[in-house]
């Protein structure tokens, strides 16, 4: 199964809002909605924000969105903070549970 | 407090093994499934291997070319990662991680990883 494509960076100024795609094919992000987002933070573990494409766990901030169109996988952030800069991966869990993360995203606050 | 710490790591030589454990505590160990994902330095994510709570099914990454074994056991609530036949390529931070509200290996806990390092 192929990496899911992510833009290698992003970047916006605090208190707009950025998007970060996640592309796959019609067999797994268009296919399933069983897509995470995960931030991380350099030196620390990945921490995950949204689950099922548009659901977040307990604790995240409502800041954090996401949704899909097609085979990609969108994560909105808006009300950008200076908090936020980070990376931050997808993930795509297969039929036959496998997981693939995209490449994944750094995004940079100005 | 849900809490994974992982043990294990260090530095091997190409060809070698390490056995990976991760001791989890703060929720019933026996109702998830559990996840090792590294990360190579510099690098991304990347999942390798994964195994049910009380099943104790287990599901692979194809490029480890079944090098690698996971096992689980829920009496010392501990998953481990048996890695055999080491190369460069797997020189990365391992970190073990539970599955999350969708049972379908989102991770919601991660431990703080261990580094395995591959080398001469």
């Amino acid at each position: 199964q192929s990496a899911l494509t992510q833009p290698a960076s992003v970047s916006g100024s605090p208190g707009q809002s950025i998007t970060i795609s996640c592309t796959g094919t019609s067999s797994d992000v268009g296919g399933y909605d069983y897509v995470s987002w995960y931030q991380q933070f350099p030196g620390k573990a990945p921490k995950l924000m949204i689950y099922d494409v548009s659901n977040r766990p307990s604790g995240v901030s409502s800041r954090f969105s996401g949704s899909k169109s097609g085979n990609t996988a969108s994560l909105t952030i808006s009300g950008l903070q200076a908090e936020d800069e980070a990376d931050y991966y997808c993930s795509f869990t297969s039929s036959d549970t496998r997981v693939v993360f995209g490449g994944g995203t750094k995004l940079t606050v100005l | 407090e849900v809490q994974l710490l992982e043990s294990g790591g260090g530095l091997v030589q190409p060809g070698g093994s390490l056995r990976l454990s991760c001791a989890a505590s703060g929720f019933t160990f026996s109702g998830y499934a559990m996840s090792w994902v590294r990360q190579a330095p510099g690098k991304g994510l990347e999942w390798v291997s994964a195994i049910g709570g009380s099943d104790g099914r287990t599901y692979y990454a194809d490029s480890l070319r079944g090098r690698f074994t996971i096992s689980r056991d829920n009496s010392k609530n501990t998953v481990y990662l048996q890695m055999n036949s080491l190369g460069a390529e797997d020189t990365a931070i391992y970190y073990c991680a539970t599955d999350g509200p969708s049972r379908k290996l989102d991770f919601e806990h991660w431990g703080q990883g261990t580094l395995v390092t591959v080398s001469s």
